[in-house]
């Protein structure tokens, strides 16, 4: 069973924040994030494992509530290069395979 | 200096025929995968492959076959096309070591079948 994402979809002036979240029925070794262009290839934005630690690009916060199985992803300050659909992959082992969440799509506008 | 290239972009066919797309990586990656993505945007893994050994194998149609010639290489065959195959196909591969998370996307494929 997928991963849930919430809000579906969210559109944001410049400079605004959101919250994407992700939830889980299974208990997670760990939570990916990415982002996806319009008519482009998914672009991996963070990990974040079972015991805290995080790995991933600059500029993207995000955390994982590993007794909830749910992890949100923070965007401040959100930019117009944000906009696209962010998806969170989950897995249930080490090296299991990525489990796709249905995404969020953000628009950021002027 | 392309990572993850794919051929064809656009593939329109008919139903029945059988297809193929072809995945290459330049980047010494260990593991591929190929993944569909459906009208609805849903992204699900399809097969995944380390050093040409087959590790995942999700519940797809006999139809659909991957091929590992190489490390690099992961090609999709498809037979007997069906309507509901049509979406966008994406290889992926990620790297062995510490940053075995990672994995990178190429363009993907869109295939549609009339």
């Amino acid at each position: 069973q997928q991963p849930v994402q919430s809000p579906q979809a969210v559109i944001l002036r410049e400079g605004e924040d959101a919250v994407i979240n992700c939830s889980s029925s299974k208990a997670l070794y760990s939570v990916h994030w990415y982002r996806q262009k319009h008519g482009e290839a998914p672009i991996f934005l963070m990990i974040l494992l079972k015991g805290g630690e995080q790995k991933g690009h600059d500029k993207i916060s995000a955390s994982f509530n590993e007794k909830k199985q749910q992890s949100s992803l923070y965007l401040t300050a959100s930019q117009l290069s944000y906009s696209g659909t962010y998806f969170c992959g989950t897995e249930v082992g080490t090296a299991s395979k990525l489990t796709f969440g249905t995404g969020t799509r953000l628009q950021v506008t002027l | 200096d392309t990572a993850v290239s794919q051929t064809p972009k656009y593939l329109v066919t008919q139903m029945g025929n059988d297809k193929s797309i072809k995945c290459e990586q330049n980047l010494g990656h260990d593991t591929m995968y190929w993944y569909k993505q459906d009208s609805k945007k849903f992204l699900k893994i399809m097969f995944s492959y380390n050093n040409k050994e087959l590790i995942i194998n999700e519940t797809v149609p006999n139809r659909f076959s991957p091929k590992s010639p190489d490390k690099a290489h992961l090609n999709l065959h498809i037979n007997s096309l069906e309507l509901g195959d049509s979406a966008v196909y994406f290889c992926a591969s990620s790297p062995a070591g510490d940053l075995w998370y990672e994995q990178y996307f190429g363009p993907g494929t869109r295939l549609t079948v009339t």
